[in-house]
């Protein structure tokens, strides 16, 4: 079974600075990906960032970017020149190859301090 | 592109009773997902549909149903409520099976059961 652990309920950055999000997950797998969702007040679940997990590359888009360390089973997410709109709550997900199932972390909720 | 929409939006109803959620997908979208978000469970995965058929089912009891139609809209149903079924109700849409097709989120039902 998956399991995929987010340890930090709640996170503040002030305006303009960089903040990384934890996340550690279990998996029996030898492929599978991993994500990044961001769940704003209007409750929409938002694709940030998506990791395969057998590229050693780290993922990035624009000022989200993950620092995936296989062996350690952690996949954390570090969000630079944070905004005020970066305001959410963060989950991390996994997904098993071939199977359409996501598991979610219990998630992350962000504030940016103006 | 429309998004993933899902009907209503809120929801009321009393213990015993029954309800169906709806979900339509962005267009030319095949698969269909469904998860439970509460804040004691979190994010949980209820069953994934694809070409009408469920391919997917997480570890719900069988109140809990849905179903797929030929245009892809799905609708899920969950008979005889209890007060633990109050719960923001996510529809997720991909154009096909695999996470190389990221999933699309709806903005929810939010589900209350009194």
């Amino acid at each position: 079974a998956q399991t995929v652990t987010q340890s930090q309920p709640e996170m503040s950055v002030q305006e303009a600075e960089t903040v990384t999000l934890s996340c550690t997950y279990d998996t029996s797998e030898s492929d599978y990906y991993l994500f990044w969702y961001k769940q704003p007040p209007s409750r929409q679940m938002i694709l940030v960032i998506r990791q395969e997990a057998y590229k050693q590359q780290n993922a990035t888009e624009n000022r989200f970017s993950v620092n995936f360390q296989k062996a350690a089973k952690s996949f954390s997410l570090k969000i630079s020149d944070s905004q005020l709109g970066d305001a959410a709550m963060y989950f991390c997900a996994s997904l098993n190859f071939g199977n359409e199932k996501l598991t979610f972390g219990t998630g992350t909720r962000l504030t940016i301090i103006p | 592109k429309a998004g993933v929409t899902q009907t209503p939006r809120y929801l009321i109803k009393t213990r015993g009773q029954q309800v169906t959620l709806s979900c339509s997908p962005i267009s030319g979208h095949r698969s269909v997902s469904w998860y439970q978000q509460t804040p004691g469970q979190g994010l949980q995965f209820l069953f994934e549909y694809f070409s009408e058929t469920q391919r997917n089912k997480g570890n719900f009891p069988g109140r809990f149903s849905g179903r797929q139609f030929s245009n892809s809209r799905s609708e899920m149903n969950v008979s005889t409520l209890e007060l633990g079924d109050s719960a923001l109700y996510l529809c997720a849409s991909t154009k096909d099976r695999g996470a190389d097709s990221p999933l699309h989120f709806g903005n929810g039902t939010r589900l209350t059961v009194t």
